[in-house]
């Protein structure tokens, strides 16, 4: 596709269950990112690929949260025994290295 | 760690007026990027700044780093309704660093 691509839009789970949020970067985007946002507060960085490799996860919060990105392309998220905590939206960007960010339009994760 | 201070948190202003968002960091940035947001919605860029007194244009906004590469400022010329969002302020360190954000800045035009 064109941008970058965020599944699904909208999540609602319940409390201790597990989610996996995909991204699907640019094409050829050698970078990828995961933020989350909360409500009215500035995205806030989790994890950052280069091909397939986590260059810095120094942003996720704590061992529930793990991401992988096995080919270099299509990330995957992937929350373990969701918090209330965890509600928010889920953002992810991709780049050339060092360039711009294109982001997804997000993925909202509602925990009931 | 670095942070970004964003001001005003929110604005409020009359269709045609000029405004100015503020972006400050205790430490000298390698790059400023300015992004928008709309509600439910992903950041779309607007522009990146990466000299000491550096400014750019694109229709009617414009933005600035100062000299010291600590503060930028975002400028919106005879404001539209179409300007509506948040506006997010986004630094790295280095050029293989993560982007940081700020709060962000709600800017509503009343017609």
């Amino acid at each position: 596709g064109a941008g970058v691509s965020q599944t699904p839009s909208n999540k609602v789970t319940e409390k201790g269950k597990y989610v996996e949020l995909r991204c699907d970067p640019i094409s050829g985007h050698t970078a990828l990112y995961w933020y989350r946002q909360s409500l009215g507060q500035g995205p806030e960085f989790l994890i950052y690929f280069q091909g397939t490799g986590a260059a810095d996860d120094s942003g996720l919060p704590n061992d529930r949260f793990f991401a992988v990105r096995p080919e270099g392309s299509v990330s995957t998220l992937k929350i373990q025994r969701t918090e209330r905590g965890d509600s928010a939206v889920y953002l992810c960007a991709s780049s050339l290295s060092g360039g711009e960010l294109f982001f997804g339009e997000g993925s909202r994760l509602t925990v009931l | 760690s670095q942070e970004l201070e964003q001001s005003p948190q929110s604005l409020i202003v009359q269709e045609g007026k000029n405004l100015t968002i503020n972006c400050t960091s205790s430490k000298t940035l390698y790059g400023l990027y300015w992004y928008k947001q709309k509600y439910g919605e992903g950041l779309i860029f607007l522009m990146m700044l990466q000299k000491g007194g550096e400014e750019k244009s694109h229709e009617k906004i414009t933005a600035k780093l100062d000299e010291k590469k600590q503060q930028s400022s975002l400028h919106i010329t005879a404001s539209q309704p179409s300007h509506a969002g948040i506006y997010l302020c986004g630094a790295s360190k280095s050029g293989n660093t993560p982007l940081v954000f700020g709060k962000g800045t709600r800017l509503s035009v009343i017609a």
